[in-house]
């Protein structure tokens, strides 16, 4: 089955810089790669998502970069704000059945003002 | 248009109690999928349900688990003689069809069992 890795569990970056969290995946039949933010107390919210014939997606100061030949893609936060701090979650599956995807552990993402 | 509501926020049970979580889809949702969350851990995908159907319950536990979406009310997912290995926090999530769409999650039941 799907394994899905994700460094770094945790993160703390100055207000305005950049972040980058990876992720990795070990079936090469996975075809849906999205991205959830996690603030406290709350669910996940989907945030941006990839599919496999693409290899970059880009929505304001997020951006996601797939690599399908070594199984691994990105997520890049640009011009970080207090209001990005939270913990984010990469997940890999198909995009042709449901929601069963397997999510990686996490990383928690601190800005700091 | 409100969320995905689910209830109760917080379920406290002893060992050998059954829990009864409580998820109502957003509007116009049809499909319903559960997760778990231990702590410090992602997400665990345990079913998929469309009304009066289970899809995919790949992710449940053999025993002690079980999930139902009824024709009327909300989704129920049941936990019956809980474990303290069951305490978690349980997300539901919805959806309006199964392929190429946005899931919108629940706040999650966090349940201790003690």
């Amino acid at each position: 089955g799907e394994n899905v890795e994700q460094h770094p569990s945790t993160l703390s970056v100055q207000e305005g810089d950049s972040a980058v969290i990876k992720c990795t995946y070990s079936d090469s039949a996975s075809n849906y790669f999205p991205w959830y933010k996690q603030e406290l107390g709350k669910g996940p919210q989907l945030i941006i998502d990839i599919r496999s014939n693409v290899g970059e997606k880009k929505d304001q100061r997020i951006a996601v970069t797939l690599n399908k030949t070594a199984k691994h893609f990105s997520l890049h936060i640009t011009e970080t704000q207090p209001e990005d701090s939270a913990v984010y979650f990469c997940a890999a599956g198909s995009d042709n059945y449901g929601q069963n995807f397997v999510f990686g552990p996490g990383t928690r993402l601190s800005v700091l003002p | 248009n409100a969320g995905v509501m689910q209830n109760p926020r917080h379920l406290v049970r002893r060992r050998g109690q059954e829990a009864r979580l409580r998820c109502s889809p957003m509007k116009g949702h049809s499909h319903v999928y559960w997760y778990r969350q231990l702590p410090e851990e992602g997400l665990k995908f345990m079913v998929y349900l469309q009304k009066e159907n289970i899809i995919d319950e790949s992710g449940m536990p053999k025993e002690r688990f079980s999930a139902e979406f009824p024709k009327e009310g909300p989704s129920i997912l049941r936990i019956q003689q809980v474990v303290r290995g069951d305490s978690a926090a349980y997300f539901c999530a919805s959806s309006p069809t199964q392929m190429n769409t946005e899931a919108f999650f629940g706040q999650g039941t966090r349940l201790t069992v003690v």
